[in-house]
């Protein structure tokens, strides 16, 4: 099976801060996958799919990039509405999760 | 617009099933796969397996084989996701979740993005 792994688990950041995450695959995963944004009490929200897509309604401010075994989620200028945990999926698995906490 | 409802929180004991029901509305419910994820407390996500909602057919995690059935009733829109042999470990939330593309778009590695949720269903396994 292929294993995820992501960094940082967790991340202290300021509002307008850029803040990027890491997901790494244990083998190369060509373009399979996805970013989620999940708060505390709710489901997780689809944000990228396809390592770089822009899913329908999620702010220009979330990008995505990579291929293979390195891929980045990155938020151009935190916003407060951006503290959450954030899950990378591949197929059938996901990432431990990063969260992003107010400094 | 779309809407997976799930059933309500449960409180089983150790050794008992579970089965979990997840009403989909809003779109055509044979056409995408719906997938079960759960998430114990405190803890990340984790992939229990898919059913083809045309098909029947399911693909299962491999830690779930054997103990998890996924089934769905298709005049009522409805998915289901049964759990047996429940440990105090399986004490989690439980998601239903509609995958993307449409299924005509899928392969065996595909089709596993999920762009709509349901609200989970808490289930509880106590002595």
């Amino acid at each position: 099976d292929i294993q995820l792994t992501q960094s940082p688990s967790f991340l202290s950041a300021s509002v307008g801060d850029r803040v990027t995450i890491t997901c790494r695959a244990s083998q190369g995963i060509s373009s399979y996958l996805a970013w989620y944004q999940q708060k505390p009490g709710k489901a997780p929200k689809l944000l990228i799919y396809a390592a770089s897509t822009l899913q329908s309604g999620v702010p220009s401010r979330f990008s995505g990039s990579g291929s293979g075994t390195e891929f980045t989620l990155t938020i151009s200028s935190l916003q407060p509405e951006d503290f959450a945990t954030y899950y990378c999926q591949q197929l059938a698995g996901f990432g431990p999760g990063t969260k992003v906490d107010i400094k | 617009q779309v809407q997976l409802v799930q059933s309500g929180a449960e409180v089983k004991k150790p050794g008992a099933s579970v089965k979990v029901s997840c009403k989909a509305s809003g779109y055509t419910f044979t056409g995408y796969y719906m997938h079960w994820v759960r998430q114990a407390p405190g803890q990340g996500l984790e992939w229990m397996g898919r059913i083809n909602p045309n098909s029947g057919g399911t693909n299962y995690a491999q830690k779930f084989q054997g103990r998890v059935t996924m089934t769905r009733d298709t005049s009522i829109s409805t998915a289901y996701m049964e759990l047996s042999r429940l440990r105090s470990d399986d004490t989690a939330v439980y998601y239903c979740a509609r995958a993307v593309p449409p299924l005509g778009y899928c392969s065996s590695t595909s089709c596993y993005d999920i762009d709509y949720w349901g609200q989970g269903t808490l289930v509880t396994v106590s002595s």
